[in-house]
């Protein structure tokens, strides 16, 4: 089964804040990385889905990167604001395509505070 | 387009009933997949299909039975209910073109006491 883990497992910030959090995979046979956002009493959207070792991804005050050769993605957010406050999940394909099967990690709660 | 829906929204079941979680897409999406949240945990894949007839098992499906009749259902059914399948079940739906981004239902909470 592949592991997939991310860190820290929370994080606690005061409005304005800048933040970053990681997720870490097995390099080898990579297709692509999903990045999740997950608001309470909602689902899980997505935020980027990144498959080239270089990439970067922005959406507002988010980007993420990733690097393939050492197995890990960064996501950060500019100027934390509560809104941000979810939890952030990344995934992987549990095989080297795309198969309709992801493998999640943890996640990164994050709670921003006004 | 509805997207993807789940009912029931919440359910209580007592220690061995059981039940089917329902979960419908209007996308014809080929894949779907069905997850369980827990605290600490993310999302762990239970069953997946990726066209009608066609299921397949995830990281933790003991306890699940899936089948998929149509692209547009996907029915979750718990045998047996045990307290260790309380939980937040997610239905999510996605298709082969591309890199695989998924569409997640609203959820179901699920006590077993």
């Amino acid at each position: 089964i592949l592991n997939v883990e991310q860190s820290p497992q929370s994080l606690h910030v005061q409005e304005g804040d800048s933040t970053n959090f990681t997720c870490s995979f097995p390099s080898s046979n990579f297709y692509a990385l999903h990045w999740y956002r997950w608001e309470t009493a909602k689902s899980p959207e997505a935020l980027f889905v990144m498959t080239l070792n270089g990439d970067e991804k922005k959406k507002g005050r988010i980007s993420a990167t990733l690097n393939t050769k050492e197995g890990y993605s960064y996501l950060y957010i500019k100027g934390s604001q509560p809104e941000d406050s979810a939890t952030y999940l990344c995934a992987l394909p549990g095989g080297s395509s795309n198969t309709g099967k992801l493998i999640f990690g943890q996640g990164t709660t994050l709670q921003v505070k006004p | 387009n509805a997207g993807v829906t789940q009912t029931p929204k919440f359910q209580v079941l007592k220690t061995g009933q059981s039940m089917t979680l329902q979960c419908a897409q209007d996308m014809n999406h080929e894949y779907m997949s069905w997850y369980r949240q827990d605290p600490g945990m993310g999302l762990r894949l239970i069953h997946y299909s990726v066209g009608a007839g066609i299921t397949d098992q995830g990281e933790v499906p003991n306890g699940y039975n899936v089948s998929r009749s149509t692209t547009e259902d996907f029915p979750l059914r718990l045998l047996s209910a045990a307290p260790s399948q309380t939980s937040v079940y997610f239905c999510a739906s996605s298709t082969p073109q591309g890199i695989g981004e998924q569409y997640f239902g609203p959820g179901t909470r699920l006590t077993v006491t």
